[in-house]
């Protein structure tokens, strides 16, 4: 059975650090890897889609990477600010998606 | 345009009541999923659509728990006989298919069910 960990559970830095989430999960066949980012009391939000035959994704400030042979993946935030503060969960397209706990993140101003 | 829609965004219940959740995906998509959302635990998948195949039901946690899609578009979750475990947000999804990048999944707001 495919188990996604998510570590930290929780993280607080200042404003403008860069900083890596990281997820890891146990059966390396997968078809994709999805990080999501979730603000309290709302839905999830798609950040970065990897697919299994691709090693990282970037999207502005955010760089996802996955390397499916030893079940990791990490996503780098880099210059973070307040608005980062949210929970981000990293999800594996087994059949269908499986979830991390998450990371709580918080950006001090 | 619009995303994922779910109704009602907030429901208290007795238990034993019957609850139905509804989820309206993004027009055009052909996969639909739901998830629960319990206290301190991550999201657990419940069930999926996919077109007219038969749905993935391998996730629903036990009998009382079913789910429809009609027209293979809205969708319905209902819970029979609800009990307090079932307390959770209650999270739909939905993806434009499941291949390759088009599997994106865009989620709802959610139903956040309580039972008394």
């Amino acid at each position: 059975k495919q188990e996604v960990t998510q570590i930290p559970a929780a993280l607080s830095v200042p404003e403008g650090e860069n900083l890596v989430l990281n997820c890891s999960f146990t059966d390396s066949a997968i078809y994709n890897l999805q990080w999501f980012r979730q603000d309290p009391g709302k839905g999830l939000t798609s950040l970065l889609l990897i697919q299994s035959s691709q090693r990282e994704q970037t999207s502005g400030r955010l760089n996802a990477s996955l390397d499916k042979s030893s079940g990791r993946s990490t996503l780098y935030i880099a210059a973070s600010q307040p608005g980062d503060s949210a929970t981000y969960l990293c999800a594996v397209k087994d059949t269908p998606l499986v979830f991390g706990k998450g990371t709580r993140l918080s950006v001090i101003a | 345009g619009a995303g994922v829609s779910q109704s009602p965004s907030n429901k208290v219940t007795e238990k034993g009541k019957d609850v139905e959740l509804r989820c309206d995906p993004i027009s055009g998509h052909t996969a639909l999923y739901w998830y629960r959302q319990s206290l301190g635990q991550g999201l657990e998948f419940l069930i999926y659509f996919q077109g007219n195949s038969a749905p993935d039901k391998s996730g629903l946690p036990s009998d009382r728990f079913s789910a429809e899609r009609t027209g293979g578009s809205v969708s319905t979750l209902t819970i029979q006989r609800t009990q307090q475990e079932d307390s959770a947000v209650y999270l739909c999804a939905s993806s434009l298919s499941l291949a390759g990048n088009q599997e994106t999944q865009y989620f709802g707001p959610g139903t956040r069910l309580l039972v008394l």
